[in-house]
């Protein structure tokens, strides 16, 4: 089965600096990788995804980049801001629509400091 | 706005108890999920279904079985709950033509 790894699984950064979370994926098959944001106390939400056949993929502050070849994607947040803390975990799936199964990587808390 | 619940939110019980965790949802979708979470482990699955007459098993679907109602409706039990089960249990919903999981707000269960 697909197996996520997720690096760092903690991480501090100055508010305004960017932050860079790394996961690999192990099934070249999987084709779709999305990131879930968690605030302490709170559900997982879905922040951004990307399909295999993209290479990159902006919403306003958050980025994320997918290497097929090395079977890694990452998570780049600029301009961090306080609400910017929280859990996030990347995951990896293949198949098509939402007939997925989602392997989640083990996490990274981000706290970004004042 | 149309969402996903979970009952009870938060449980203690004992070693040897029977214990049913349950999800509701408002979204209209088919397919439903449940996950555990643990420190420093992630989110893994443990059942999904995919409609009313789907049940599939997850990663780490031992000890647990599950019952799809309706549905709206899918409910995670422990026959004989133990001390390793204690965790965060999610549920989460998706839609047929999305990828996108809608999570519930989860259940912290404590195992004595």
């Amino acid at each position: 089965g697909e197996n996520v790894e997720q690096h760092p699984s903690t991480l501090s950064v100055q508010e305004g600096d960017s932050a860079v979370i790394k996961c690999t994926y192990s099934d070249s098959a999987s084709n779709y990788f999305p990131w879930y944001k968690q605030e302490l106390g709170k559900r997982p939400q879905l922040i951004i995804d990307i399909r295999s056949n993209v290479g990159e993929k902006k919403d306003q502050r958050i980025a994320v980049t997918l290497n097929k070849t090395a079977k890694h994607f990452s998570l780049h947040i600029t301009e961090t801001q306080p609400e910017d803390s929280a859990v996030y975990f990347c995951a990896a799936s293949r198949g098509a629509g939402s007939a997925r199964q989602l392997t989640f990587g083990s996490g990274t808390q981000l706290t970004v400091l004042p | 706005d149309a969402d996903v619940t979970q009952t009870p939110r938060n449980r203690i019980t004992k070693t040897g108890k029977r214990i049913m965790l349950e999800c509701s949802q408002t979204k209209g979708h088919d397919r439903m999920y449940w996950y555990r979470q643990d420190p420093g482990l992630g989110l893994r699955l443990i059942y999904y279904s995919f409609d009313v007459k789907d049940i599939n098993k997850g990663e780490i679907s031992d000890g647990y079985s599950v019952s799809r109602q309706a549905q709206a409706k899918f409910s995670l039990s422990l026959e004989s709950a133990i001390p390793n089960q204690t965790a965060l249990y999610f549920c989460a919903t998706s839609g047929v033509a999305d990828n996108e999981q809608f999570f519930g707000p989860g259940t912290r269960l404590t195992v004595l």
